[in-house]
């Protein structure tokens, strides 16, 4: 089973600032990896899959990056609407579909 | 659009079942894969299960395996998850999840989850 860690669990970031999400799984996932947005009640949202390609509707100030073992979401400038939690997902060796243990992004 | 609608939720007794249902809308429900994934309270999300186009093939995770059945009715566009021998921490929001292409296996849409406790 792939195992993906996220990093940090929390971050604190001022609106307008630089967010950088880690995921590092424990086996070569290639680029089969996704990223999601979650806000308090709602379904999780596709944000980026292939690790790099932004989903329908995604603002470009998120961006994906990193293929094997290590990857990394951005965003560069962050709004208001960006706070939440974010979980990658490797869809290379399933199953079972793994996710990480999610990252909140948090108003500083 | 796309529509998946999680039903089926609610208190049950250690021990017991439940069955949760997905009705889905706007796309060709046979050529996709569906899954079930759930997130217990505070805690990240989990894949439960998962279910071919056509129904022939099955998939689990080794928490649910042999408790928890996924089916399909592709007549009626709906998933179904058969869940027995329930235990305090099956208890979670569960949701159904729609690869993006029916090649793919990241999830463009989710339904609005369902809310399974187990307790006494």
């Amino acid at each position: 089973e792939v195992v993906l860690t996220q990093s940090p669990a929390i971050l604190s970031v001022s609106p307008g600032d630089r967010a950088t999400l880690s995921c590092r799984a424990n086996q070569n996932v290639n680029n089969n990896l996704a990223w999601y947005q979650q806000k308090p009640g709602q379904a999780p949202r596709l944000l980026m899959y292939y690790a790099s390609t932004r989903a329908i509707g995604v603002p470009a100030r998120f961006s994906g990056f990193g293929s094997g073992t290590e990857f990394t979401l951005t965003i560069s400038s962050l709004q208001s609407e960006d706070f939440a939690v974010y979980y990658c997902q490797q869809c290379n060796n399933w199953p079972p579909w793994t996710f990480g243990q999610g990252t909140k992004v948090e108003i500083k | 659009e796309v529509q998946l609608l999680d039903s089926g939720g609610g208190l049950v007794q250690p021990g017991g079942s439940l069955r949760l249902s997905c009705a889905a809308s706007g796309f060709t429900f046979n050529y996709y894969d569906m899954s079930w994934v759930r997130q217990a309270p505070g805690k990240g999300l989990e894949w439960v299960s998962g279910i071919s186009g056509s129904g022939s093939s099955t998939y689990y995770a080794d928490s649910v395996k042999g408790r928890f059945t996924i089916s399909r009715d592709n007549s009626k566009n709906t998933l179904y998850l058969q869940m027995n021998s329930l235990r305090a921490e099956d208890t979670a929001i569960y949701y159904c999840a729609k690869p993006m292409t029916p090649v793919t296996t990241w999830f463009d849409n989710w339904g609005q989850g369902t809310l399974v406790t187990v307790s006494s």
